[in-house]
């Protein structure tokens, strides 16, 4: 399995508070993202990363922030969660290899369950 | 940006029948259309993917074709297992976009006794 790390795994918050979710590897990939995972929408992009200090938006990126201050670790923040964004949220890393170049399989987390009340 | 649609939502078969998830997009740059599984609490897993230079790909039970004319692929389980229940994501990749992913809604295939 990929070292990939998400923590919390379970977090239960209130409106309007800041929450952040943090996502660790240890494979030195290049590339991270995050996605949220929703009944009837599948998995959404929200940000990625291409590098340290590097990110872009995905398609579903109002309302979050992210960091990426070392390669083995990318910070998602939600500065003042909403009902909305209950949600279970993904990490993945990618990295191009000389077997699958230009191809970049994603390696995914276990997943962080959020809860806003 | 890349749209990806996928059916059917639920899949019901018996052990040991063929199963089909087929899935349509609507970038015609997209050349990565892989297939992702996801057991209940974990998070999806790469099974299988195609290119766009390929027609046809096959691993052992599992299966993929790609029709670019008319922009859809499909997965192909036989024989299916019940350790095949899962649920079974498509997703396409446009050329260019650091493997930006974009994923169809999921189809949640049980395998019954």
């Amino acid at each position: 399995d990929a070292g990939i790390t998400q923590s919390p795994r379970h977090k239960v918050t209130e409106t309007g508070t800041p929450v952040t979710l943090r996502c660790h590897q240890t494979e030195n990939h290049r590339y991270m993202y995050w996605y949220r995972q929703d009944p009837g929408h599948g998995l959404r992009l929200i940000h990625y990363s291409y590098g340290v200090k590097d990110t872009d938006k995905g398609e579903v990126s109002d309302g979050y922030s992210v960091s990426r201050s070392k390669t083995e670790d990318f910070l998602l923040t939600l500065e003042s969660a909403t009902s909305s964004q209950t949600s279970v949220y993904f990490c993945a890393i990618s990295e191009r290899t000389s077997g699958r170049a230009l191809a970049g399989e994603l390696f995914f987390g276990e997943g962080s369950r959020l809860t806003v009340l | 940006g890349e749209n990806v649609e996928q059916h059917p939502s639920t899949l019901s078969v018996q052990e040991g029948d063929s199963a089909v998830i087929k899935c349509t997009y609507s970038d015609s740059a997209s050349n990565y259309f892989p297939w992702y599984k996801q057991e209940l609490g974990k998070g999806p897993q790469l099974i299988i993917d195609i290119r766009s230079n390929v027609g046809e790909k096959k691993d052992q039970r599992i299966a993929v074709t790609l029709n670019k004319t008319a922009k859809h692929f499909s997965l192909h389980i036989t024989e299916t297992q019940p350790e095949d229940s899962a649920v079974y994501f498509c997703a396409a990749r446009e050329t260019g976009t650091a493997s930006k992913l974009t994923f169809g809604t999921g189809t949640r295939l049980q395998v019954t006794l």
